[in-house]
C-alpha cells in the first residue's frame, strides 16, 4: 500500500517562531488533507490540498503532486498551535479511505 | 457545517462484553469510516461503508464488525471486547468520490478492563 511519512516526528518551538512540517507519499494521490488534532482528540480539517498552494491565516500549505510531497507552514506560532498534525492521502489508482502518516507532535511554549 | 457525531466520548467496558460504538452524520454522505488511533501507530482503518448495507474491510478488521442499516448511521461492533482493543476510535464521513473532503467525529476513548 501507499506509504505516508511525516517529518519531523516532534517539534518544540518558542512562541512566535515559524515552522515547516513535511509529508512525503509513495504513490500518486488525488486527495490530500492536513489535520490538527487538539488535546481532546478532535481532528480538525486544516487544508484539502491534493495540489497547489493554499493559505488560511498564519497557516499555509503546498503540495507538489509530481514530486510526491506536501508542506505545512506555521508562522508566528502560538501556544494554541500545540498538538499533533497529520497528513493523510487517498491513492489515485486504488483505495477509498484516507491513509494517515504517523503525525508531527508540535509543542509551542510561551 | 458537516457534523459527525459519536455517541460516547468515553467508554469503559469489561473483557468479553459486546460493545457498540455509534456514529451519525447529518450531510447525507455515502461513505463512512471507522479508524482506531494508538500511540506510535497513528490512525488505522478498521472498516468503511460506501452505501447502506455495504461494507469493506480496512487494514485491521480482526475482532470488529460493522452495521449500516441507514445512510446516516454507521456502527462499529466489538463482539467480545479484549484489552488490546483499548484505544481511541474515530468515525468519519465523506460525500461520494474519494477526492472529496473527509470529516471526522470527536472520537470515543474506549477502555477495556
Amino acid at each position: 500500500g501507499i506509504q505516508v511519512e511525516q517529518s519531523p516526528p516532534d517539534l518544540i518551538l518558542q512562541e512566535g517562531a515559524n515552522s515547516t512540517l513535511r509529508c512525503n507519499f509513495s504513490d500518486s494521490v488525488n486527495n490530500l488533507q492536513w489535520f490538527h488534532q487538539n488535546p481532546w482528540g478532535q481532528l480538525i480539517n486544516l487544508f484539502y490540498i491534493p495540489s497547489g498552494t493554499k493559505q488560511n491565516g498564519r497557516l499555509s500549505a503546498t503540495t507538489v503532486a509530481t514530486e510526491r510531497y506536501s508542506l505545512l507552514y506555521i508562522s508566528s506560532s502560538q501556544t494554541t498551535d500545540s498538538g499533533v498534525y497529520f497528513c493523510a492521502v487517498v491513492r489515485n489508482q486504488a483505495g477509498t479511505a484516507l491513509i494517515f502518516g504517523k503525525g508531527t507532535t508540535l509543542s509551542v511554549s510561551s | 457545517d458537516v457534523k459527525v457525531t459519536q455517541s460516547s466520548r468515553y467508554l469503559v467496558k469489561r473483557t468479553g462484553e459486546k460493545v457498540f460504538l455509534e456514529c451519525v452524520q447529518d450531510m447525507d454522505h455515502e461513505n463512512m469510516f471507522w479508524y482506531r488511533q494508538d500511540p506510535g501507530l497513528g490512525l488505522r482503518l478498521i472498516y468503511f461503508s460506501y452505501d447502506v448495507k455495504m461494507k469493506e474491510k480496512g487494514d485491521i478488521p480482526e475482532g470488529y464488525s460493522v452495521s449500516r442499516e441507514k445512510k446516516e448511521r454507521f456502527s462499529l461492533i466489538l463482539e467480545s471486547a479484549s484489552t488490546n482493543q483499548t484505544s481511541m476510535y474515530l468515525c468519519a464521513s465523506r460525500q461520494g468520490a474519494k477526492w472529496n473532503i473527509q470529516y471526522f467525529g470527536a472520537g470515543t476513548r474506549l477502555s477495556v478492563l
